[in-house]
């Protein structure tokens, strides 16, 4: 059964960096595209980013100049990095799993609220 | 980067109610359209992937069609463990983009 399970800072205060990590259970952590989401009550559900195994990135546009993915492939951990936050990114962040580019998520961690407050 | 419009943002139903969802796309998305179930302070569960195909283990009253830009999920007969919000999502072409949701709520 993959699990995947994450962890990271909760609060944070304006121009810090956000940093999540997310480790999988129970599959190997190659030939899968590992993502992050983030969910707000104004904006929903939003497409954060993804990595590979062989460190291939994509990012949304929107936020690419702040976000860094990062894969540690003997750990089967991924991580996250937003720098210089605002209250703006006050959100539940996920780490989730993708089979492949043309597949959605299938699998989700458990979610981490993140607040950016000074 | 595709818009998805999900409508209505929010319903009343009764259980036994047949419930349908739209997700419209603003362009061409092929088949690349999962629809997601989640309640509150839970991640979201995969219901129907590839427009169509039903999630392992999901129940069969839950559907999924349509293909393009036109997508709809539907509840045949709504169950109480039902009631939750209901998002789409593209996966057709960076970056991966979700509807706004729509909740199921009891009547």
């Amino acid at each position: 059964q993959v699990q995947l399970k994450q962890w990271g800072a909760g609060l944070l205060k304006p121009s810090e960096t956000l940093s999540l990590s997310c480790a999988v259970y129970g599959e190997t952590f190659s030939g899968f595209y590992w993502s992050w989401i983030r969910q707000t009550p104004k904006k929903g559900l939003e497409w954060i980013g993804e990595i590979n195994h062989s460190g291939m990135t994509n990012y949304n546009p929107s936020l690419k100049s702040r976000v860094s993915i990062l894969v540690d492939t003997s750990k089967n951990q991924f991580s996250l990095k937003l720098s210089s936050v605002t209250a703006a990114d006050t959100a539940v962040y996920y780490c989730a799993r993708r089979v492949g580019q043309r597949w959605p998520v299938d699998y989700w961690g458990q979610g981490t609220l993140a607040t950016v407050s000074s | 980067d595709i818009q998805m419009t999900q409508s209505p943002s929010s319903l009343s139903a009764s259980v036994r109610d047949r419930v349908t969802i739209t997700c419209r796309a603003s362009q061409d998305i092929r088949s690349d359209l999962g629809w997601y179930q989640q309640k509150p302070g839970k991640a979201p569960k995969r219901l129907i992937y590839a427009a169509s195909t039903l999630q392992s283990g999901v129940p069969s009253r839950f559907s999924g069609s349509g293909s393009r830009t036109e997508f709809t999920l539907t509840i045949s007969s709504l169950q109480p463990e039902d009631f939750a919000t209901y998002y789409c999502l593209q996966y057709n072409s960076y970056p991966l983009t979700f509807g706004q949701g729509t909740t199921v709520e009891f009547k």
